[in-house]
């Protein structure tokens, strides 16, 4: 496999679930990053790792909660969301997150919250 | 104010138009010039990637930068069908909290219809 792989596609979940996204990537980069896309509205930056550590936290409620073992893999743990909450969540990888290298974005996670 | 504005569209031109996306931005660090293509139910691609001010061509796609308007551009020459989607222009600077840190635009919606 090449580039960014996000799992699930599509999530629907009520508000009590607990559920977890997974990204991947392919391409050898060092930083990892989470986006919330919303109807018209510009990508949402929430979550920076650069080498395994988190180095942003852009505000995020504390429902949703990180996690990087490794340069190649990120989650995004959820846990009683609300229904602003539903978006299509975007991973993102790029070589340095203290560089300006280009991001690659994977196809995403369509969430839906009931 | 924003610190990347562009035009929702929708814009809808027939096949074979020139089509001219732009954006504006208010934060004279940036230096760094992305566009990203987003077809449906994808995630965004990287289109087009300049530095500083001037032209870029790939293709049928020309990036244009004019940093003392703070204004950038993306047109599309002979354009297709397969061109119809959503078109983000972000922008990154080299220092302080904009280096490695995208900025985006809300996306212009592109139809080209045949």
């Amino acid at each position: 496999e090449t580039g960014v792989t996000q799992t699930p596609r599509h999530l629907v979940m009520g508000m009590t679930n607990k559920k977890s996204l997974k990204c991947e990537q392919h391409l050898g980069h060092n930083a990892m990053y989470w986006y919330k896309q919303s109807a018209k509205k510009p990508l949402e930056l929430m979550f920076v790792y650069n080498f395994k550590e988190q180095t942003e936290n852009n505000s995020v409620p504390s429902r949703f909660s990180p996690e990087c073992p490794n340069s190649s893999h990120l989650f995004l743990h959820l846990h009683t969301l609300q229904p602003e909450d539903s978006a299509l969540y975007l991973c993102a990888s790029s070589q340095d997150s203290g560089s300006n290298q280009p991001q690659h974005f994977g196809d995403g996670t369509r969430l839906s919250i009931l | 104010q924003k610190e990347v504005e562009q035009d929702p569209g929708p814009l809808s031109v027939p096949e074979g138009a020139i089509v001219s996306l732009n954006c504006t931005y208010s934060n004279s660090a940036f230096q760094y010039f992305m566009w990203y293509r987003q077809y449906s139910r994808k995630g965004p691609e990287l289109l087009m990637y300049t530095y500083s001010s001037g032209n870029k061509e790939d293709g049928r796609f020309t990036a244009q930068v004019d940093k003392s308007s703070k204004y950038i551009s993306l047109f599309i020459r002979d354009s297709q069908p397969s061109d119809s989607a959503t078109y983000l222009c972000a922008m990154s600077g080299g220092r302080g909290s904009t280096l490695g840190r995208l900025y985006f635009g809300r996306g212009t919606q592109l139809t080209v219809w045949p």
